[in-house]
Parts: C-alpha cells; sequence; structure tokens
C-alpha cells in the first residue's frame, strides 16, 4: 500500500515563492503526480516525475528523490489564482494495476 | 470536444436509495478510476478499471460497485449499504504508457436528504 504525508495548510504573500513537501512510502512506485485542485472543482495535472531531479514547467516546478521517497512542488512569483488546495499522489506499478493514490492535499492562501 | 463527462452534476438522494453516477470518456483510454472526497480531505479510491469487463478494489469499495462493459463508460452504483455517502464523487481516465497521467471528470456532488 501506499502513505502519502504532506502538511495541511501553507500561507504565503503574493510575490512570494512556497514549497509543498510530499513524503511516501510505497510498496512500488511507478511516478509522482502534483494536482491542483480549486474549491469545489475537479484536480488539474500540474506535474510528474518518476525519476530524480528537478522538472520545471514556467512558474511551477517539482522535484523528486527516490531514495528518500521525498517531493516538493515550488511555485514561484506566487499570484492570487494560486490559492488552491495542491495534492501529491504516487502511482503503483505492476500487479497493483497503476492505481493513483493520493495525499490528503495542502491547502495554500496566498494573501496580498 | 475529447473530455471526461460526469453526470449528474448535482444529485441527491434518500436514505435507503441506490443511485447511478454516469462517466463517460471519449479520449479513447483503457482505464478508468471512481475516486471520493470529502470535504477538505483528500482523494480515495474506490474502485479502478484498467479494461473492459474487469476492474478491481480500490481503499474504500464497500457500499458501492461499478460496472465497465464499454471502454468509454464506467458508472459507478452508490448503494443504499454505504452509511455516509455524501461527498464529491471524482471519475478519471488515464491511456497507455508509464508517463500517462489521469485525468479528471467535473465531479458529481452527492448529498443525502
Amino acid at each position: 500500500g501506499q502513505n502519502i504525508d504532506q502538511p495541511t495548510e501553507m500561507t504565503a504573500t503574493e510575490g512570494a515563492i512556497v514549497q509543498i513537501n510530499c513524503t511516501y512510502q510505497t510498496s512500488g512506485f511507478n511516478g509522482l503526480f502534483w494536482y491542483q485542485q480549486h474549491a469545489g472543482e475537479a484536480p488539474t495535472f500540474l506535474s510528474y516525475n518518476v525519476l530524480d531531479g528537478l522538472e520545471e514547467k514556467g512558474r511551477f516546478s517539482s522535484f523528486l528523490s527516490r531514495s528518500k521517497g521525498y517531493s516538493y512542488l515550488l511555485l514561484k512569483e506566487l499570484q492570487m489564482k494560486d490559492s488552491a488546495s495542491y495534492l501529491c499522489a504516487v502511482r503503483d506499478g505492476g500487479a497493483a494495476g497503476n492505481k493513483l493514490t493520493f495525499g490528503g492535499g495542502t491547502r495554500v492562501l496566498v494573501k496580498p | 470536444d475529447g473530455g471526461i463527462t460526469q453526470s449528474p452534476k448535482y444529485l441527491f438522494r434518500k436514505e435507503g436509495q441506490n443511485v447511478t453516477l454516469s462517466c463517460e470518456q471519449n479520449l479513447n483510454h483503457d482505464a478508468m478510476y471512481w475516486y471520493r472526497q470529502d470535504p477538505g480531505q483528500g482523494l480515495r479510491l474506490i474502485y479502478y478499471s484498467q479494461i473492459v469487463n474487469d476492474f478491481q478494489k480500490g481503499d474504500i469499495a464497500e457500499g458501492y460497485s461499478v460496472s465497465r462493459e464499454k471502454k468509454e463508460s464506467f458508472p459507478l452504483t452508490v448503494t443504499s449499504a454505504q452509511k455516509n455517502p455524501t461527498a464529491f464523487y471524482l471519475c478519471a481516465s488515464r491511456g497507455q504508457g508509464s508517463g500517462n497521467t489521469i485525468y479528471f471528470g467535473e465531479g458529481s456532488w452527492l448529498t443525502v436528504v
């Protein structure tokens, strides 16, 4: 099975940087995903890491260390519209059938 | 447009009733998933299907049932055995390939009245 931990809430100021950490313990690993979810809406895909290192996509970057069971999502130049929940998810592989297990999500509040 | 369509968006259920949530995708994806989300919580996997006529229980399958008779469709029935069904239900699908991400429908809000 999977156990995925991330902080419940974070607050940051517009224009600043916020780093959301995610730790996981898994019986199998076939990639880690980050999703953004605004209240009452479906999650939208942000990033995918399967190899160690940093993936950068505009203002958003995601890092993975498989040996440490650790990932983070970095949000730069924060904007008010970035206020949302950010979900870390880990995918099983093999016999588990590519199941995607989510953490509880981190609510980020961006203040002016 | 290609995508995942869930219906209805909002549904009210009386206690003791079964209800079925529809999920249709025209992305030609093999794998489909149903998640439940309670307010302020993460997503929990109910059922998933990797191929037509096959599906597996997720972490919270009790009180739910699914079918996968067609590739495009993966309906979820919330039965009367589910004691606390009020939640936001999300359907998702994924294509082939290890890097292919899961895409979500718009979700269905179910409330027991």
